[in-house]
Formats: structure tokens, C-alpha cells, sequence
């Protein structure tokens, strides 16, 4: 069975540009959540979404947004990047009523 | 609002030697927790899920132990061989909340 995978791998961005970067869960999964893990730290969470519908934002400006399509990929949106946004983006998905989470490979962006 | 610490936060050991790396967390009620390995640049590579009814869980040479009433974890490395060597995050996770790390153990195992 295929992990949770999440493209692109690695990107380059411009500061002011705006990236989407996308997660597909692992079959059966119905619950998505977004990290953003800088250089040294743990990852901090962005966003989960249950069955299409947000659960939890955590606290990040809102140029960040994200949403669940109906075969439950996932899309993050981050507007007018800054310096600061570079960072490793991770995706997780979690079957139902397990509380385990696994996760993608994640993408590494860097804002320019 | 749960805070979680992982320490030491580097660790350097020779190959063969058993190891224990600690994670403490603010809140005792916790639904489980889960430790991971990460390798530089990479994603997370669940290792170890311990519910909260939970004592220990063990995965060939590793073993997590939970004290949530002290709120503690630990996880033990036994025989420890240079392909161990990553970075080590523990993350607790309470019901609905979302899951919250710490900053992670960089395990060197050196030949």
C-alpha cells in the first residue's frame, strides 16, 4: 500500500509569490493534518481537515489556507510568502479512531 | 496548553551501546503518545504508539515506556548500530488537539 505522499518534493519560491503544495492519505484515511517544521525545531501544526470540513488551525496568519477534496487529497495554500515561510512542509493522515499519525516525506520549500 | 521536551538534545555513542532518550510532557491527560525517527531533510517514520491505558511498547531493539501521571516517556535503544543514527521526536497527542513535539534527540552512532 502507498504511504501518504506529497508533492512537489522541493521548490524554490520568491518572496511576495504564492505556492500550493498538495498531499494524497493513505487509502481509508479520512483525516489530514498540515505541519511546518523549521530548521531545529518539532513540527508545528497548521491544519487538520476531518471529511472535507477544518477540525483545527493552529496558529498561523491567514495567508496560510488549505482544504480537503472529496477523495480526501489535500491541498496548503501560503500567500505572499516571506523569508520566514522556509520551511519543511509535512503532511499526515490518520485512520479512524486510532490517534496515529503517519507521515508524508514532506516538501522543503525555500522562499528566496 | 501542552508543552512537551525532549532531552538531551544531541547524544554522541559509540556502535553496541544501549541508549535512553527522554521525553516529558506538561499535561497528564494525554489519548497516547508516539515516538518517530527523522532523517535529514526527510519525513517522519512512526516507531512507537503508546495509548494512555498503556505501560510500554516494544519494536525489535526498541522499547517506549509511558508515566503519564509524571508525564514521561522514554525510549530505549538496545545495541545501537550506526543506522540508528537520525533525530528522534516524541509527540503527544490529546483527544481532539492536534499532535505537539518536542524538538527532537539528534542520535549520532559513530562506528
Amino acid at each position: 500500500d502507498a504511504g501518504v505522499t506529497q508533492s512537489p518534493t522541493h521548490l524554490i519560491k520568491t518572496r511576495g509569490q504564492q505556492v500550493t503544495l498538495r498531499c494524497s492519505p493513505i487509502s481509508g484515511h479520512k483525516s489530514v493534518s498540515w505541519y511546518q517544521q523549521v530548521l531545529g525545531q518539532g513540527p508545528q501544526f497548521i491544519f487538520q481537515y476531518y471529511e472535507k470540513e477544518e477540525r483545527g488551525r493552529g496558529n498561523f496568519p491567514d495567508r496560510f489556507s488549505a482544504r480537503q477534496f472529496p477523495n480526501y487529497s489535500s491541498e496548503l495554500n501560503v500567500n505572499a510568502l516571506l523569508l520566514g515561510d522556509s520551511a519543511l512542509y509535512l503532511c499526515a493522515s490518520s485512520p479512524p479512531g486510532t490517534g496515529k499519525a503517519f507521515f508524508g516525506q514532506g516538501t522543503r520549500l525555500t522562499v528566496v | 496548553k501542552q508543552e512537551v521536551t525532549q532531552i538531551p538534545a544531541a547524544l554522541s555513542v559509540p556502535e553496541g551501546e544501549n541508549l535512553v532518550l527522554n521525553c516529558s510532557f506538561t499535561d497528564s491527560a494525554i489519548y497516547n503518545l508516539q515516538w518517530f525517527r527523522q532523517d535529514p531533510g526527510k519525513g517522519l517514520t512512526s516507531l512507537l504508539l503508546i495509548q494512555s491505558s498503556q505501560r510500554e511498547q516494544t519494536s525489535g531493539r526498541l522499547n517506549a515506556s509511558l508515566d503519564k501521571s509524571s508525564g514521561r516517556s522514554t525510549l530505549y535503544i538496545a545495541a545501537s548500530q550506526p543506522g540508528d543514527s537520525a533525530t528522534y521526536l516524541c509527540a503527544v497527542h490529546s483527544g481532539n488537539t492536534p499532535l505537539v513535539f518536542g524538538k527532537g534527540t539528534r542520535l549520532s552512532v559513530i562506528a
